[in-house]
């Protein structure tokens, strides 16, 4: 069975452009998170969707946008990217809200 | 916000002894989650733990709870050198919604 999957695995910007990232959930799973991770830091929560319905926000810019589609895959878009927004972003899905949640490899974004 | 704080920040082992991670939490919560990351990849799950629940084992893994103290700890007996990685804890609150929150890790070295 797959696991969740990531594209792509790396992405080089420019500041002010504009990211589109995508992650496809363990098939089954409903709810899909999206995360940052700095290096040196843990990952830090930026939006949950639970059958397709936005469940959750973290503490991040307008700049950052997400959506689940039907067949439970989703996408993360970031505008006006700033060299700060350099970062591994993972994707991780679960069953239910407080069951194990399962991480993609991510997508490293380098903004120049 | 980060909830979990992981103690050490890096703990530096010989093949075969034993390592111990802690983990404390500010908010109630229904559950916590243990991960592992080698080389700013993906996270893997390692075990899950429910609010109720105050011992878990898998193979060398032996996680600790305690809820009265905002507490975990996680125990890798017989370590070896592909144990090598950087280890997180992460909670989940009753919310409701399944958003994690972690700490900043362990870095975990085990030499041969």
């Amino acid at each position: 069975d797959a696991g969740v999957t990531q594209s792509p695995t790396h992405l080089i910007k420019t500041r002010g452009q504009h990211v589109t990232l995508r992650c496809s959930p363990i098939s089954g799973h409903k709810s899909v998170s999206w995360y940052q991770q700095v290096l040196g830091q843990g990952p830090q929560f930026i939006f949950q969707y639970y059958e397709k319905e936005e469940r959750g926000r973290g503490n991040f810019p307008d700049r950052f946008s997400a959506r689940q589609f039907p067949n439970y895959s989703s996408e993360l878009n970031v505008n006006a990217l700033l060299l700060g927004d350099s970062a591994l972003y993972l994707c991780a899905s679960s069953l239910d809200w407080n069951t194990e949640a399962f991480f993609g490899q991510g997508t490293r974004l380098t903004v120049v | 916000s980060q909830q979990g704080e992981e103690d050490p920040q890096a703990l530096s082992i010989q093949e075969g002894e034993n390592a111990t991670m802690n983990c404390s939490y500010k908010t109630s919560i229904n559950n916590l989650q243990w991960y592992r990351q080698n080389s700013g990849r993906g996270l893997v799950h390692l075990i899950l733990i429910r609010s109720n629940e105050r011992e878990k084992h898998s193979g060398r893994l032996r996680v600790t709870l305690d809820t009265s103290k905002k507490s975990s700890s996680l125990l890798i007996t017989a370590s070896r050198a592909a144990d090598t990685a950087s280890y997180f804890c992460a909670t989940v609150p009753n919310s409701g919604y399944s958003t994690l929150t972690f700490g900043k890790g362990t870095m975990l070295l085990v030499s041969p």
